[in-house]
Parts: C-alpha cells; sequence; structure tokens
C-alpha cells in the first residue's frame, strides 16, 4: 500500500498568490514525522519543514506552513506569496520508526508572472 | 549547501557494467541512506548504513550493495546494470536522535545512464 499519496500531478499559480499542495499518509506507527522537500530541475532535494506526530501546533517555516490533520491523516503544505523561485517539484516524505523516508509520487508547480 | 557532497554528478555507463557512486555526510552525521529516484518519480529507499553497518533495506535486489566507512562516508554500488537502473541517485545524510534532527540532508545526487 502506498504510504504517501499526493493527487496533483500538476500545479499552476499566479506570482504573489497562495497554494496549497495535498499530501495523505498512511501510518500505524504512534510516532513518526512528516516532510516537505523541495526539488528543482538540478536534483538536490531541499528540505522545506517538518511536523512530527504529537507536535499539537501546525509547522511553519517563513512562506510555509503545514497543515496537519492528524485524524484524517493529511499534511499539506501552504506557500504564500509565490515567488517564481517556487517552480520546483514538490515531494511529501514519511519517517516512520525505522528511520527511512518514504516519498510520495510529487507535485509540480509552475509560478506565472 | 548542505553539506553533503555526491560523485560523480552524472555518468554513463554500459549496459551489464559495474558501477561505484560516493557520498560524504554532513560533519557529525553518523547515518546515511541511498535512494533512487527515475524519472518522474518520487524517491525510493535503497538501503540505509548506521555506523558501517546496513540496518534497513528496501526493495532492491542484492546487486545493489553499499559501504559505510568509519568518517561516515559511503558508497553505493551496483553490479551487472541494467537499462531500468538509468536514474538519479540520491543520499541523504542524517543523525537519528530528536525527532526534528532525524531530518535527512540530501546531496545533490548522481545521474546515472545506462546504454
Amino acid at each position: 500500500a502506498q504510504k504517501i499519496t499526493q493527487t496533483q500531478p500538476g500545479m499552476f499559480v499566479q506570482e504573489k498568490e497562495a497554494v496549497t499542495l495535498d499530501c495523505t499518509y498512511d501510518t500505524s506507527d504512534q510516532s513518526y514525522g512528516l516532510f516537505w522537500y523541495k526539488q528543482p530541475s538540478s536534483g538536490e532535494m531541499i528540505f522545506l519543514i517538518y511536523q512530527g506526530s504529537y507536535d499539537e501546533q501546525n509547522a511553519t517555516e517563513g512562506r510555509y506552513s503545514l497543515n496537519f490533520q492528524k485524524a484524517r491523516k493529511s499534511a499539506n503544505l501552504v506557500i504564500s506569496a509565490s515567488q517564481l523561485g517556487d517552480s520546483a517539484m514538490y515531494f511529501c516524505a514519511m519517517r516512520e520508526r525505522d528511520y527511512k523516508l518514504s516519498f510520495g509520487a510529487g507535485t509540480t508547480v509552475t509560478v506565472r508572472a | 549547501e548542505t553539506g553533503v557532497t555526491q560523485s560523480p554528478t552524472h555518468l554513463i555507463k554500459t549496459r551489464g557494467q559495474q558501477v561505484t557512486l560516493r557520498c560524504s555526510s554532513q560533519s557529525g552525521h553518523n547515518t546515511v541512506s541511498w535512494y533512487q529516484q527515475a524519472l518522474g518519480q518520487g524517491p525510493q529507499f535503497i538501503f540505509q548504513y548506521y555506523r558501517e553497518e546496513e540496518n534497513g533495506r528496501g526493495n532492491f535486489p542484492p546487486r545493489f550493495s553499499g559501504l559505510q566507512f568509519p568518517n561516515y562516508s559511503s558508497e553505493l554500488n551496483v553490479n551487472a546494470l541494467e537499462l531500468d537502473d538509468s536514474a538519479l541517485y540520491l543520499c541523504a545524510s542524517s543523525y537519528p536522535g530528536t525527532a526534528k534532527n532525524t531530518e535527512a540532508f540530501f546531496g545533490q545526487g548522481t545521474r546515472l545512464t545506462v546504454v
């Protein structure tokens, strides 16, 4: 079974607007971590934001925020005030007790001027 | 920059050959993981090394093997290359500790093409 599901293959967003990237996950562990990474065309995975399963508040890092709904097993990424440099592939990932990261298929974001 | 460096950045190999990819982990990180990312897909976990021992493996055949050295750098070896091995290979280092500190720092990847 897929551990991470990202249902949006691609999204377009106007510069300066906000965009929400969907992510749902599946785990039976009580302790886990959820990550979002950005991958530009150069290939490097750039860490954006982290949410622990026991964290009661939604994580925020600058223009990135994570909408964590534990009961629904969703961890959506919100990018506010989009910039042209935000155009990239975005991956949701989960780390369980075995420490490996399970990634979703990714969402391509294209920011339009 | 994350401090994780991979070499080479690109290479082309012929089917049936063997390849070695290298990764220098971030200072202080004793865990290295390797991922294979086929074009248009998310990365898939290959294996993980912790203090020079393999301590986790994904669904990859034995011709994918690895090493971790005392300085925590690592190698990924692939024998008998197949066309489907063409992918971006990503190395990530981390330090198992608090949940937040299990964040993995990735290198820029090695793009392998098998012809």
